[in-house]
Parts: C-alpha cells; sequence; structure tokens
C-alpha cells in the first residue's frame, strides 16, 4: 500500500485568494486522484492527476478553479483559486493501486471566511 | 454507470452488537467493490475490497463483506462491535477508468 502524506492539513483563508494543496506519495504511482468532501456529505471526485499531460476533469469542476499538477510520478498539487465560502470543505488527494484500490492522504480542510 | 447506495445514513447499535452496513451497486461491467472508513478528522482508510475470486472477504478490524451479484449488494458485517468501531463507512465501486464512485455514507454510533 502507499503512504500520502497531504500538507496542509488544514487552512483558513480569505474570499478570493487562492490556496495550494500538497499531495507527496511515499512511492512511484500511476493514477492520482484529487476529490473534495463538503460538510457532512461523501467524497465528489474532482480529476485525475495525469502525470505529463493535463488533469482529466469531472463535470462540474472545471481547470481555471482548480488547476491540477502532476510534475512526477509521486507528487501532485492542487489549487483552489478565487475562493468563497463554498469552497469550504475537505479535498482529499488518493494513489491508485492494483485492483482498483485506492489510498487516500489525511485530507486538507479548508475554512473560506 | 455505475453508482452506490448505501441504505441508512446512520446506524446505531449497543457494543457487542453485529454490524450490519448495507450496500447496493450498479455496474455495467463485473465491478470491483470497495469499503473504507472515515475515523473523525482523519482521511479514509481501505476496509476491504472484492476484485474477483471468494465473495466473502475479510478485512481490517474482524469486518468482513458478501458479494452477492443476484442481489447487487456488498453489505459489511462485523460479529460483535467495538467503541472504537464508531465512524462513517462509505462504500465504493470502481469504473473502467479506475475512478471510485461512493455512496452517500453510513455513520456508526456504537452505545456502552
Amino acid at each position: 500500500s502507499a503512504v500520502i502524506s497531504q500538507k496542509p492539513s488544514r487552512d483558513i483563508c480569505q474570499r478570493g485568494t487562492s490556496l495550494t494543496i500538497q499531495c507527496q506519495v511515499d512511492s512511484q504511482v500511476t493514477m492520482m486522484f484529487w476529490y473534495r468532501q463538503q460538510p457532512g456529505q461523501s467524497l465528489t471526485l474532482i480529476a485525475t492527476a495525469n502525470q505529463g499531460s493535463e488533469a482529466t476533469y469531472e463535470s462540474g469542476f472545471v481547470i481555471d478553479k482548480f488547476p491540477i499538477s502532476r510534475p512526477n510520478l509521486t507528487f501532485s498539487t492542487l489549487t483552489v483559486s478565487n475562493m468563497s465560502p463554498e469552497d469550504s470543505s475537505i479535498y482529499l488527494c488518493s494513489a491508485g493501486g492494483s485492483n482498483n484500490e485506492q489510498f487516500f492522504g489525511p485530507g486538507t480542510r479548508l475554512t473560506v471566511l | 454507470a455505475q453508482s452506490v447506495t448505501q441504505l441508512g445514513s446512520h446506524v446505531s447499535v449497543s457494543e457487542g452488537a453485529l454490524v450490519l452496513l448495507r450496500c447496493n451497486y450498479s455496474s455495467s461491467v463485473p465491478p470491483y467493490l470497495f469499503w473504507y472508513v472515515q475515523y473523525p478528522n482523519q482521511g479514509l482508510q481501505l476496509l476491504l475490497k472484492y476484485t474477483t475470486g471468494a465473495t466473502l472477504v475479510k478485512g481490517i478490524n474482524g469486518f468482513e463483506a458478501e458479494f452477492k451479484k443476484s442481489e447487487t449488494s456488498f453489505h459489511l458485517t462485523k460479529p460483535s462491535a467495538h467503541m472504537s468501531d464508531a465512524a462513517e463507512y462509505f462504500c465504493a465501486v470502481s469504473d473502467p477508468a479506475q475512478k471510485l464512485v461512493f455512496g452517500q455514507g453510513t455513520r456508526l454510533t456504537i452505545n456502552p
């Protein structure tokens, strides 16, 4: 299994600013994903972070709002841009393992004032 | 398209009692199924998974789940609940692109 760390673990941000979340995996992985978990809800996939190419976004999520980088097989970043209070959520990254399982980081708890 | 339905957003059992968390799925291809647990203020931890082979799958912390194709179900059970089992549980199905589709989650409360 992969061990995943995220930075920051939590942040409080002002409306209109941007926050970049980092995700580090302890081994090389092909697939990395970013999810959003709104308060009291389940996880929704934002995008698949592809190494060497643009991320693949799910319906309802756009690159201008959630730009993603994947410079190598162990690291990815998600930026939440021009934040509003509606962006207050937990953001989780995951790494794909064998048999389609995914291993999750501890999450970044974002509060936008 | 894949989808997951978890019956019961909140389940409460007594310590030592049977835990049963229900999950039904819809999938256009043979499914890969997962149960994850999320403890307060933490990320998701994989409890168990079904890919192929034996339909009764054993996971960590004494949990197990049975894949029933005829019922399109993958219910999670534990014979005897412990206080430390209190958490949010998510059932998920993998699509062919290896993306996970999650159910709504079930909050498990253990009564002393």
